[in-house]
């Protein structure tokens, strides 16, 4: 079964602290998504990789294929960062699957001022 | 640019009740989704379309009808409302099943 793992659960930073999010997946991608949620908001996207790394302002996703795994990391931390990450696989759009998206249950950041 | 807009953002319904959640995206994309979240769980996906004129089912279609008719409208249709279909429900599109996904605002839903 194709399933996306995150950790943590929560997280609590201050501001300024360097933030890593975690995601596992099960089954071989052909794309991972990260995914931010504001408190009451919609669903933006941030990243989307199959390989490597990629950096967006203060954010870095980085991608190990072999190992399944992917990280989202937030460097100088600010309140506003405060939101629910999102990790999602793309699974190739073969072998019985359509290439729909799987989520994580996502990562509750909180960073104090 | 609107993206892809979602109405209405709130709604409360009574047990047995029907609506329609509306879903509008202006970026040309073939491929629709509906999604629903609950607390603690990832979006699970309910229908999908790659096209007009084609939809089909997702990880939780029961309780809902879907229709797309043209290229920008995924309407989703909730004909007997239950208390299990309390959730938020999410529009989103892309392009093609490579591309960058882009979600509405979500519609917050209570049933009653």
């Amino acid at each position: 079964k194709n399933e996306v793992e995150q950790s943590p659960q929560n997280l609590t930073a201050q501001e300024g602290e360097f933030i890593t999010i975690n995601c596992s997946y099960s089954v071989g991608i052909s794309a991972l998504h990260w995914l931010q949620q504001h408190p009451g908001g919609g669903i933006v996207s941030l990243f989307m990789l199959s390989s490597g790394k990629k950096k967006h302002g203060r954010l870095i996703a980085t991608i190990n294929i072999q190992e399944k795994h992917s990280s989202l990391h937030i460097t100088a931390s600010h309140p506003r960062d405060s939101a629910v990450y999102i990790c999602a696989s793309r699974p190739p759009p073969y072998g019985g699957s359509q290439g729909n998206l799987i989520f994580g249950k996502g990562t509750k950041l909180s960073v104090k001022p | 640019n609107a993206g892809v807009t979602q109405t209405p953002k709130f709604r409360i319904l009574k047990i047995g009740q029907s609506m329609t959640l509306q879903c509008t995206q202006d970026m040309n994309h073939n491929y629709m989704y509906w999604y629903r979240q609950d607390p603690g769980m990832g979006l699970k996906l309910i229908y999908y379309s790659v096209g007009a004129g084609i939809t089909d089912k997702g990880e939780v279609p029961n309780g809902y009808n879907v229709s797309r008719s043209t290229t920008e409208d995924f309407p989703l249709r909730l004909e007997l409302a239950a208390p299990s279909q309390t959730s938020v429900y999410f529009c989103a599109s892309t392009l093609d099943t490579y591309t960058e996904a882009f979600f509405g605002q979500g519609t917050r839903l209570t049933v009653v």
